[in-house]
């Protein structure tokens, strides 16, 4: 069973559509979850860490949220730019200090 | 700018050969790490090292062995390459202690023949 469950596989918005990525996760003893952004043939970026639920982080049209189950990466008023994918992790007692990740969410903003 | 680097950024080889990726970094990170990067199966960790004299493995280190040659140095060696090795490879460091972000490099695409 995933430690580390990300929803949609893949999600294509209209540019100016907003929507919410989930990632929901069944650790005990969390560390923080961390969300990156990936583009095709480079490395992870990263965006947030979020510690303890209901804590909230935005940089720009994205902005995650912490709930003790899940996250949520909304994006409000995506461009083309925003294409990527995007990637949650989790660090928990368990983990031993690494991170634990999704499979990701591929979003695409069309024009 | 501080970074992490690796090479080489694409390889080819065949099943058989042994093969060795490196990474730098100029973060002045204590702890690096290497990941394989699959289609439908994420990021998975083979090693990490929290400093010079520990590493440990990860969870698909079969095949993999490593080295921490200096703080800024870790390089990946796959001793008998075979197909299924095929993926991308990422290096990544952070900061010793529970805000660690991990800063990914920029990745190395394998094939294996």
């Amino acid at each position: 069973e995933d430690q580390v469950t990300q929803s949609p596989e893949a999600l294509r918005l209209q540019e100016g559509e907003s929507s919410s990525l989930n990632c929901s996760y069944t650790v005990s003893g969390l560390r923080g979850l961390f969300w990156y952004r990936q583009d095709p043939g480079k490395g992870p970026e990263f965006l947030f860490t979020l510690y303890s639920a209901g804590e909230e982080k935005e940089k720009e049209r994205l902005k995650a949220t912490l709930t003790k189950k899940e996250s949520f990466l909304h994006i409000t008023a995506p461009k083309p730019e925003d294409s990527a994918t995007y990637l949650c992790a989790v660090k928990y007692g368990g983990s031993q200090g690494n991170l634990i990740f999704g499979k990701g969410t591929k979003l695409s903003v069309k024009p | 700018d501080a970074d992490v680097t690796q090479t080489p950024r694409n390889r080819i080889t065949k099943t058989g050969k042994r093969i060795m990726l490196e990474c730098s970094q100029t973060k002045g990170h204590d702890r690096m790490y290497w990941y394989r990067q699959d289609p439908g199966l994420g990021l998975r960790l083979i090693y990490y090292s929290f400093d010079v004299k520990d590493i440990n493995k990860g969870e698909i280190s079969d095949g993999y062995s490593v080295s921490r040659q200096a703080q800024a140095k870790f390089s990946l060696s796959l001793e008998s390459a075979i197909p299924n090795q095929t993926a991308l490879y990422f290096c990544a460091t952070s900061l010793a202690g529970p805000l660690n972000e991990q800063f990914f490099g920029p990745g190395t695409r394998l094939t294996v023949l």
